[in-house]
């Protein structure tokens, strides 16, 4: 069975950086395309990023908003997905959701508040 | 960038009901249409894949159809656990896209 489960979530302020964790487990994390999705407060769906696997590359995608700011990477020792945020703003507040695949499995999400 | 439109944003139906949702496309995306469904306070699932495919485990009261533009899910009998946010999501080669979602409540 698929599981994954994020953390790293916190309150940090503006300008400042983070990195969200994604811990899988039931398959190989570097034979998977993952994604992360978002979900400010009260708000709708947004994507984040994707990372290819491993076979097709490794290769990663960013949205506009993030692009330049974000980077996905993988500790395949640990089966683990990381999203590295930086330079936050507080439009960045959100939940952060990683999904297998294009969303047959989701985490629970980690909050990510961005304040002064 | 293809947009995806849904509606209606909000939806009051009673239980029994059979409820409809509309998912429109900006252009042709062929079959490459998926459905989630949020219930409060939980992270979404997916319902449908590939326009019309359920995923493991979704009740068969729930089914998804269209192809190019236009794209429904329909609920045959409303239960009061569907109580939810849908979203239709597109997938292609390098990005996801969301619908902002309809609201289905209970009367």
């Amino acid at each position: 069975e698929v599981q994954l489960v994020e953390s790293g979530g916190g309150l940090i302020e503006p300008g400042g950086s983070l990195r969200l964790s994604c811990a899988a487990s039931g398959f190989t994390l570097s034979n998977a395309w993952m994604n992360w999705v978002r979900q400010a407060p009260g708000k709708g769906l947004e994507w984040v990023g994707r990372i290819r696997s491993k076979s097709d590359g490794g290769t990663t995608d960013y949205a506009t908003p993030v692009k330049g700011r974000f980077t996905l990477s993988r500790d395949d020792s640990k089966n683990t997905l990381h999203l590295h945020l930086n330079s936050l703003e507080t439009e960045d507040t959100a939940v952060y959701y990683c999904l297998y695949g294009l969303g047959s499995s989701w985490g629970q999400g980690t909050l990510v508040t961005v304040s002064s | 960038e293809i947009v995806l439109t849904q509606s209606p944003a909000t939806l009051s139906m009673s239980p029994g009901e059979r409820v409809v949702l509309s998912c429109r496309a900006s252009q042709s995306i062929s079959y490459y249409l998926s459905w989630f469904q949020q219930r409060p306070g939980q992270a979404p699932r997916l319902l449908i894949y590939d326009a019309s495919k359920r995923a493991p485990g979704i009740p068969a009261r729930f089914s998804g159809s269209g192809s190019g533009t236009d794209f429904t899910l329909t609920i045959s009998s409303l239960e009061p656990e569907d109580i939810a946010v849908y979203y239709c999501q597109l997938r292609n080669n390098w990005r996801l896209t969301f619908g902002g979602g309809t609201t289905v409540q209970i009367q």
